[in-house]
């Protein structure tokens, strides 16, 4: 069946370095994939998003890439800072059907002051 | 802040109980999607309301049910509460052009 996952589930990063959070998918049909934030007590905070027609998206200080021969995503964090540290989920969405989002388990960033 | 409100923050219930956990959509969203996350995964989609009928469905028993008020603000019901139903319940809405789902902060539900 369809899954996301993503390749490591913790991540320690130098504050001030950048950091790439990795994610696979299997569903070929996904159309569209979302990077959410999700701090401790909090619910999932939207960072950025993509759609399968293009392969990068840059915002404030992130940037996703998107591969769908290999059906990877990523995320990149530049400058990370204090306040970047969470646990980061990638989520997809197919075109077929209802609008789920089938998400990951989740890296957990840690910034390391 | 997303605009996505739900209620309550916090809720204990006992094993048998039933529960109702509510949520008010982002302004101008007209569909409410309802999530549940165990403690150290990824939140597991339970169902969506699309103008106040069920637009799809996750691996959920018929205990999981809802409903979508006409203000497009949605209720949760779950029934026959059991242990495992322990987790924080996510709701998040969405609308208009776009197909981003936005967060409320959650009802963390503990089953005793």
């Amino acid at each position: 069946g369809e899954s996301v996952g993503l390749h490591l589930p913790t991540l320690s990063v130098q504050e001030g370095d950048n950091s790439i959070i990795n994610c696979a998918y299997s569903n070929s049909a996904s159309d569209y994939f979302i990077w959410y934030k999700q701090e401790s007590g909090k619910g999932p905070q939207f960072i950025i998003d993509i759609r399968s027609n293009m392969d990068k998206r840059q915002g404030q200080r992130v940037t996703v890439l998107l591969n769908k021969t290999v059906k990877h995503l990523s995320l990149q964090i530049a400058a990370t800072q204090p306040g970047d540290s969470a646990v980061y989920f990638c989520a997809e969405k197919s075109n077929f059907g209802n609008e789920k989002l089938t998400f990951g388990t989740g890296t957990r960033l840690t910034i390391i002051p | 802040e997303t605009g996505v409100t739900q209620s309550p923050t916090h809720l204990i219930k006992t094993r048998g109980q039933q529960v109702t956990l509510r949520c008010s959509s982002q302004s101008g969203h007209n569909t409410v999607s309802w999530y549940q996350q165990a403690l150290g995964q990824g939140p597991q989609f339970i169902f969506q309301y699309y103008r106040e009928e069920e637009n799809g469905r996750g691996n959920f028993p018929p205990r999981f049910s809802g409903l979508q008020f006409p203000n497009y603000s949605s209720e949760l019901n779950v029934n026959a509460l059991e242990l495992d139903d322990s987790a924080l319940y996510l709701c998040a809405s969405s609308g208009g052009a776009e197909d981003t789902q936005y967060f409320g902060p959650g009802t963390r539900l503990t089953v005793l």
